[in-house]
């Protein structure tokens, strides 16, 4: 069992390009989000979905968008990247948002640099 | 505003125990999450607390204070695989995650 998983696991991208990250799970969970990672902060939520066909913005949507088709798949799109979406992504989904028990499950991350 | 503490860098010694802080302000509170994460590698549960108290799991413990806004992770005969940093997690009245920077913890022989 795979679990989540994301590609492409590293990218250099140059400024103004658009970038799909993709996010795959095989767990059947209802909820996904997409996090960053960068040095000295905390994970951050970029945008989130509770279930098939429905999202969310999370703390830091701008410049994101995301869409959730269906239970498995959970692409993060940079419409123009700008060097300031440098940055380790973090894909992970749980049971249900919300369930306090909940785990986070993530992927192994997605290391994108815009120059 | 939410905010999550912990400190930033740790060094223990292999074998001995250390305890890893984390305070934390929420709007609400529906528990305390702590995550290990290996450099270079995906950040992987280690515990949940939602109740006063300490909860043991293996060389593993998490302790939380509700009334205090505080928690703590842990370590019991340190090895040197649990050289990696450990988020603290707090989830709101909303159901949203507010994570601390992490704890790198440092294990020297």
């Amino acid at each position: 069992i795979a679990g989540i998983t994301q590609a492409p696991t590293s990218q250099i991208l140059a400024a103004g390009r658009r970038m799909t990250l993709r996010c795959t799970q095989d767990m059947r969970h209802n909820a996904m989000y997409w996090y960053r990672q960068d040095l000295g902060l905390g994970l951050r939520l970029i945008h989130y979905s509770n279930t098939a066909g429905t999202t969310g913005k999370g703390e830091v949507p701008d410049g994101y968008s995301v869409s959730r088709a269906n239970t498995d798949d959970f692409p993060l799109t940079l419409a123009s990247a700008v060097p300031s979406q440098t940055s380790v992504y973090f894909c992970a989904s749980s049971d249900e948002r919300g369930r306090g028990t909940g785990e986070l499950f993530f992927g192994e991350g997605s290391r994108l640099t815009v120059l | 505003g939410q905010n999550i503490d912990q400190p930033t860098e740790m060094t223990a010694t292999e074998g001995a125990i250390v305890q890893i802080n984390c305070t934390y302000q929420t709007s609400g509170f529906n528990g305390l999450f702590w995550y290990q994460q290996h450099a270079g590698e995906a950040p992987t549960f280690l515990s949940y607390n939602v109740l006063d108290g300490l909860e043991e799991k293996g060389r593993f413990s998490s302790f939380l204070s509700r009334s205090k806004g505080y928690s703590y992770l842990l370590l019991k005969e340190l090895q040197m695989k649990d050289s990696a940093s450990y988020l603290c997690a707090a989830m709101d009245s909303n159901y949203q995650l507010i994570w601390g920077a992490g704890t790198k913890l440092i294990i020297k022989p």
